[in-house]
C-alpha cells in the first residue's frame, strides 16, 4: 500500500536558519503530494501541494518540489521565523479512487528559537 | 465561518464507557473522514465516507463505528472505550473531484482511564 516516510524530529533551529524536512513516498501511479502544518492546539492546515511531477508548491516562504525520479517531496524554507514553530506532515493522495483519502507521514516537530 | 466543526473538544472516559464524537461540515463536501493522531505515528484513517449513505473502513477501524447521518454530519462511536483509544481525533472533509485539499476540524482530545 501507499506510504510516506518523513525525517524524524524534533528539529530545533535558530531564527533565520535554513530549513529542510525530508519526505519520501511509495505509491502507484502519480499521487498528489501535500505538506500540512499543525500549530499547537489546532487542526491541520494545508501549507502547500503539488499534483504532478516537477510541480513546485509554495506558500508563506515554504517550497517543495515533486520529484518523481526520487519519489521525494522535501520541504524547504530559506529563513525560518519563531512563528513557524509547529508540526509538519507530509501526505499523499492516490491518483485513482473516489474517496481521495490521505496517507500521512509521522510528522516533524519544528521549534524555532529567537 | 465555514468549515469543519467537531464536538466535544475534550472528553475523559472510563474504560468500558461509550460515546459519540460529532462532526459537521457546511461546505457541501461529499467525502468525510475520521483520523486518529498518536505521537510519532502521524494521522491514521479510521473510517471514511465517500458519499452520503456509504462508509468504508480505513487503516485502524477496530473498536469504532461510524454513521453518515446526512451530507453534513459524520459521527464516530466508541461502543466500549479502551485505554488504547486515548488519542486526538480529527474529522476532515473534501469535495471529491475538486482540486481542493481536505479541510480539518480542530480535533477532539479523548482520554480513556
Amino acid at each position: 500500500g501507499d506510504s510516506v516516510t518523513q525525517m524524524e524530529g524534533p528539529v530545533t533551529l535558530s531564527e533565520e536558519a535554513f530549513l529542510t524536512i525530508n519526505c519520501t513516498y511509495t505509491a502507484t501511479g502519480y499521487p498528489s503530494l501535500f505538506w500540512y502544518v499543525q500549530y499547537p492546539g489546532e487542526g491541520l492546515q494545508l501549507l502547500l501541494k503539488a499534483t504532478k511531477a516537477d510541480d513546485k508548491g509554495s506558500n508563506k516562504g515554504f517550497e517543495a518540489t515533486y520529484r518523481k525520479e526520487t519519489t521525494s517531496f522535501h520541504l524547504e524554507k530559506g529563513s525560518v521565523q519563531v512563528s513557524d514553530s509547529a508540526v509538519y506532515f507530509c501526505a499523499l493522495s492516490p491518483s485513482s479512487g473516489s474517496a481521495r483519502q490521505l496517507t500521512f507521514g509521522s510528522g516533524t516537530q519544528l521549534t524555532v528559537l529567537p | 465561518n465555514a468549515g469543519v466543526t467537531q464536538t466535544p473538544k475534550f472528553q475523559v472516559l472510563k474504560t468500558g464507557q461509550s460515546m459519540t464524537l460529532q462532526c459537521a461540515q457546511d461546505m457541501n463536501h461529499n467525502s468525510m473522514y475520521w483520523y486518529r493522531q498518536d505521537p510519532g505515528m502521524g494521522l491514521r484513517l479510521i473510517y471514511y465516507s465517500a458519499s452520503e449513505g456509504t462508509t468504508d473502513k480505513g487503516e485502524v477501524p477496530n473498536g469504532y463505528n461510524v454513521s453518515r447521518l446526512n451530507k453534513r454530519e459524520f459521527s464516530l462511536r466508541l461502543e466500549s472505550a479502551a485505554p488504547s483509544q486515548t488519542s486526538v481525533y480529527f474529522c476532515a472533509s473534501i469535495l471529491t473531484g475538486s482540486n481542493q485539499p481536505q479541510h480539518f476540524g480542530d480535533g477532539t482530545r479523548l482520554s480513556i482511564l
